[in-house]
């Protein structure tokens, strides 16, 4: 079945506390990317990579790196995780957006992440 | 730059009547327009999408945007809604590049009995 798959769905953890969320495509899409969801924002984005080794900041990068060494997959880094970094995080991949722009995505199911 | 702006944070309608949820967009550009859908617990599904061809775009599960340049607006709509089409609806504006998606806010539609 194609699809983007997260880890860990669920996380909970303390202010520093380094930690990644994986995510893997199995569609061979060349585009991924990161989104944090908050209420009443709806999703902003946090870093995107229109292929292997290239990656660039979305709206709210601060706090956050992300790397693409394999075409697969895009992990979320937090190196020093805080309070304000409490959210919904989706990420998502499409195939190289079209010339008209039209950049139809496929999103994870979301990991709820914590930090106390 | 570009942004979105969903007038209705929440939308309440009874089953078997008139879905409108409301999007205006502003961008320099012309640009890609989508509707997604996230029901609870899940990830966000694609509804529609408009690309500079027909104004009136039809997407899954009988729902309808309509894009006016004039009135930047791209609003969704349902001539009757179920029960299941409650969700959470984003409205997406699309730089050219495709590299950019800015999300509005959300509209939370409920669907009562």
């Amino acid at each position: 079945e194609a699809q983007v798959t997260q880890n860990p769905r669920y996380l909970i953890t303390v202010t520093g506390k380094k930690l990644t969320v994986t995510c893997s495509q199995n569609m061979n899409h060349e585009y991924m990317s990161w989104y944090r969801q908050d209420p009443g924002l709806g999703l902003r984005q946090i870093y995107y990579s229109m292929n292997v080794e290239v990656t660039d900041k979305g709206d709210v990068p601060e706090g956050y790196k992300v790397s693409r060494k394999e075409k697969r997959n895009f992990p979320l880094i937090l190196e020093s995780p805080s309070p304000n970094q409490t959210s919904l995080y989706f990420c998502a991949s499409s195939f190289t957006p079209s010339l008209s722009g039209a950049n139809v995505l496929t999103f994870g199911a979301g990991s709820r992440l914590t930090v106390l | 730059a570009q942004s979105v702006t969903q007038l209705d944070s929440h939308v309440s309608v009874s089953e078997g009547t008139p879905v409108l949820l409301r999007c205006n967009y502003s961008s320099s550009y012309s640009p890609s327009l989508f509707w997604y859908v996230q029901h609870p617990n899940k990830g966000l599904q694609l509804l529609l999408k408009y690309t500079s061809a027909a104004t009136l775009v039809k997407g899954i599960n009988g729902f309808e945007a309509e894009f006016k340049k004039s009135e930047t607006s791209f609003h969704l709509t349902k001539p009757s809604a179920h029960m299941s089409d409650a969700a959470e609806y984003f409205c997406v504006v699309n730089h050219p590049s495709g590299n950019m998606l800015t999300f509005g806010g959300g509209t939370r539609l409920m669907v009562n009995p």
